[in-house]
């Protein structure tokens, strides 16, 4: 079976510009999980959606990142504008039951604002 | 206080030899217990749950302490390929998974 699939893996940005990160969950799975990690933070989770309803973006850092999930097989996280302090491994996660059971991970995007 | 605090090492160990790390977190209400494994510039994976009773799997051995609010993990018999590092995992506020800061294994030949 697939398991979670990110897209781009890699992105160098320059300030100011948009980005846009994408993910496809595991098949099945109800819960879609986005994650950043820095070396100073750790794994922080940004926003969780059940159903592909946005059930808590309380860790979203700020207006300029937004996330949706349009159907149960496609989610988007975007940053507009980009910082340099947005550079991370941002990760998308998926889970077939709550948001307190096993998570599975995609391979992360490494993103990189310059 | 973090939600979840670990040693971040590293611990540096030679192949066979026995290492243990332990995790504390803040939440006396969590019910959810995990290790995870991450190696270098790759996602997080599941390692194991941790269950009240104490659970083994192969090398690995998981332990619970409710009234400390401690797990622990115990690696016997350390190979080259656990070289990696452990991420502690409890449900805190909100239901969520909070992910501890890692600790750093190397094993060495």
């Amino acid at each position: 079976d697939a398991g979670v699939i990110q897209s781009p893996r890699h992105e160098v940005t320059e300030m100011g510009q948009e980005v846009t990160l994408r993910c496809k969950p595991i098949s099945g799975h109800d819960y879609l999980f986005w994650y950043r990690q820095t070396m100073m933070r750790g794994l922080e989770l940004l926003i969780y959606f059940n159903n592909n309803v946005p059930i808590d973006d309380s860790g979203m850092p700020e207006d300029r990142f937004s996330a949706k999930m349009p159907n149960a097989s496609f989610s988007t996280l975007k940053i507009q504008p980009s910082e340099p302090r947005d550079s991370a491994v941002y990760f998308c996660a998926s889970s077939p039951r709550g948001g307190w059971h096993e998570q599975y991970f995609g391979p992360g995007t490494r993103l990189t604002v310059t | 206080r973090k939600e979840v605090e670990q040693d971040p090492g590293p611990f540096n160990v030679p192949e066979g030899a026995t290492v243990a790390f332990n995790c504390t977190y803040s939440n006396s209400a969590s019910q959810s217990f995990f290790w995870y494994r991450q190696d270098c510039r790759k996602e997080p994976k599941l390692l194991m749950s941790v269950y009240s009773s104490g659970n083994e799997d192969g090398r690995f051995t998981a332990q619970l302490n409710r009234a400390s609010q401690y797990i622990s993990l115990l690696i016997r018999d350390s190979k080259l390929s656990d070289s990696a590092t452990y991420l502690c995992v409890v449900n805190g506020a909100g239901n969520m998974l909070t992910f501890g800061g890692g600790t750093r294994l190397m094993v060495k030949p």
